[in-house]
């Protein structure tokens, strides 16, 4: 029951922005869209969350679109140490429960290039 | 601020056998959640654990089975082990319900 749909791999040259991008066109409109990112098998990371207005920290910045029914994660400045897969994830609800959970795709492999 | 832990970091049992992975959550979460992710899939949700009950699952049978103590830690043990529950099981833990999840590293179970 994935709810997000993203390209399986991109290639980003180092220094350049990397604009990944992620369909999420059946999101309901309280269901917020995180992006993780995992390397080499390690435990996901944080990287950046938003329901609706664009979004930027340190890390990255998050552009979602009015109809909400996509968005794109912009890392500014990629560096070899970006490369990771990267997942784009919607929070739903557990019914019921007044809890959420994860629904995490495929997710984008990108591997950054010197 | 410690982060999650998990343990072991990787594991090796038979099929039919039992299996116990531990989760300490980070300092002052109190929800965890577990997910299984395959080889080269994304995470798949598990169960989620609040107040030391679980209030949330997901399409996985009654042989994946939790816990939570006082503490916020939390266990996941899977009974009749099958080749299929070969993977990193992943532990997240969250300050509140609304998500928010610090992963830990996971601990990569064998089924042979």
């Amino acid at each position: 029951d994935a709810k997000t749909t993203q390209p399986p791999s991109m290639d980003c040259a180092e220094g350049r922005a990397a604009n990944l991008p992620c369909n999420h066109s059946t999101i309901s409109g309280n269901e917020y869209v995180y992006w993780y990112r995992q390397i080499h098998s390690q435990g996901p990371q944080y990287i950046i969350h938003g329901l609706k207005n664009n979004e930027t920290n340190e890390m990255a910045s998050l552009i979602i679109t009015e109809d909400r029914k996509s968005s794109t994660l912009i890392l500014p400045h990629a560096t070899l140490r970006d490369t990771a897969v990267y997942y784009c994830i919607v929070r739903v609800a557990n019914l019921g429960s007044g809890t959420y959970k994860y629904i995490f795709g495929t997710g984008t492999r990108l591997k950054v290039l010197a | 601020e410690t982060g999650v832990t998990q343990s072991p970091t990787h594991l090796i049992k038979t099929r039919g056998q039992q299996v116990t992975l531990r989760c300490s959550s980070q300092s002052g979460h109190n929800t965890v959640s577990w997910y299984q992710q395959a080889l080269g899939q994304g995470p798949q949700f598990i169960f989620q654990y609040y107040r030391e009950e679980e209030n949330g699952r997901g399409n996985f049978p009654p042989r994946f089975s939790g816990l939570q103590f006082p503490n916020y830690s939390s266990e996941l043990n899977v009974n009749a082990l099958e080749l299929d529950d070969s993977a990193l099981y992943l532990c997240a833990s969250s300050p509140a319900l609304t998500g928010g999840y610090t992963f830990g590293s996971g601990t990569r179970l064998t089924v042979v």
